[in-house]
This record gives structure tokens, sequence and C-alpha cells, in this order.
């Protein structure tokens, strides 16, 4: 089965730093991940997928990779700011296309 | 945005008592998906439709039941709520099999008393 594991599960930043999300699944026979947003009560928003072929994806200050060989995937987040502050959750997408297995989620505070 | 919406929101249940949970999508996406969402848990998923009337379980399928009429329309019930059951349930869908991102509704909290 499955697990993913996100680290760390809480950060607390000051505004403007850089700061990287990491995300390590037991099995690394995934065929895409994607990086999801979630504020408090709120829905899961897609941020970044990379795809089969990619290995890394970008969009404005985020950057994820995704290294198959040893099931791991980082979240890069560039000069943060306080809006950043959200639950983030890694999801990778079983060789199968059925199963959608999530990590509990990095939950970040960046502070003004 | 696949233009997904839950019903209802919030929803307060007493025990043993059957509630169905709807989940409407407008961008005519193949696959849809329930999910529950636990502290300590995380996302884990219930059952999961491929087409009309074609549905499959999750992890977490007991208890629960769907149905998928329409491509549209992915209906989550519990046949008898359990305070087990108490969660915040989201539906999410996807255009099929392979590089395609998911999307999710905005949730329903359910709470069985």
């Amino acid at each position: 089965k499955q697990e993913v594991t996100q680290i760390p599960a809480a950060l607390s930043v000051p505004e403007g730093e850089n700061l990287v999300l990491n995300c390590s699944f037991t099995d690394s026979a995934i065929y895409n991940l994607q990086w999801f947003r979630q504020d408090p009560g709120k829905g899961l928003t897609s941020l970044l997928l990379i795809q089969s072929s990619q290995r890394e994806q970008t969009s404005g200050r985020l950057n994820a990779s995704l290294d198959k060989s040893s099931g791991r995937s980082t979240l890069y987040i560039a000069a943060s700011q306080p809006g950043d502050s959200a639950t983030y959750l890694c999801a990778g997408l079983e060789t199968s296309g059925s199963r959608l297995t999530f990590g509990e989620g990095t939950q970040l505070t960046v502070n003004p | 945005d696949a233009g997904i919406t839950q019903s209802p929101r919030h929803k307060v249940t007493e025990t043993g008592t059957p509630v169905t949970l709807r989940c409407h999508q407008t961008e005519n996406h193949r696959y849809m998906y329930w999910y529950r969402q636990d502290p300590g848990h995380g996302l884990r998923l219930i059952h999961y439709s491929y087409g009309v009337k074609d549905t499959d379980k999750g992890e977490v399928s007991d208890g629960y039941s769907v149905s998928r009429s329409k491509t549209e329309d992915f209906l989550l019930t519990l046949e008898s709520a359990t305070s087990s059951q108490t969660s915040v349930y989201f539906c999410a869908c996807n255009r099929g099999q392979g590089n395609y991102g998911y999307t999710f509704g905005s949730g329903t909290r359910l709470t069985v008393v």
C-alpha cells in the first residue's frame, strides 16, 4: 500500500523567506504527482501537476520537482508572503491510474 | 476548473439515519471520486466512478454506497450514518486516467450525532 509522508508537518517562517516542502512515497512507481493548497475550511486548489514525462513544473513563485527513482518530490516557494499561509498537500497517482494517494500535508504560516 | 458543486455544504444528522451527498460537475469529466478528510488520516478514497453506472470501491468504502446515473452527478449515500462517519467529504473529478490533474469541490462537512 502506497504511503506518503510530508515533512515538515508544520512550518512557520518570516515573510520573504524561500522555503522547501518535502514529500516522499513508499512506492516509487508513481505515474504523476500533484501539489494542492488547502485554506482552512475550504477545498483543495491545484497548484502544480508534474506529468509522467516531466521532472518539474513551475508557476510563478512555485516550483515543484519529482524524482521517481527515489519517490521524492519537493515544492519550492520563493519570497514567501502572508497570503501563502495554508496547508500544502502532495498527491501521487499510481501507475494503474486509479488511485491518488495523499500526504497529510504541511501547514505553512508566513508571518508579516 | 471543472465547475464542481457539492451539496449540502453542511449537514448535521442523527445516528442511524440515511444521508445522501451530491456532487455535480459541468465539464463532462469521465472520472469522479469521493474522498473523506480526517485529522491524522489525510484524504482517503471512498468510492470512484469511471463512467455512468460504472463505480468501484476505494480504501474506506464500508458503510458507503454510490450511484452515477448521469455523467454530471455522483451521489454518495450513507445508508445508516454512524458517528465514525463524521468527517469532511470532498468530491473530485478528472478527464480520465493519464496526465490529467484532479479538481476538487469545496467539501461537505457532515456531523453525525
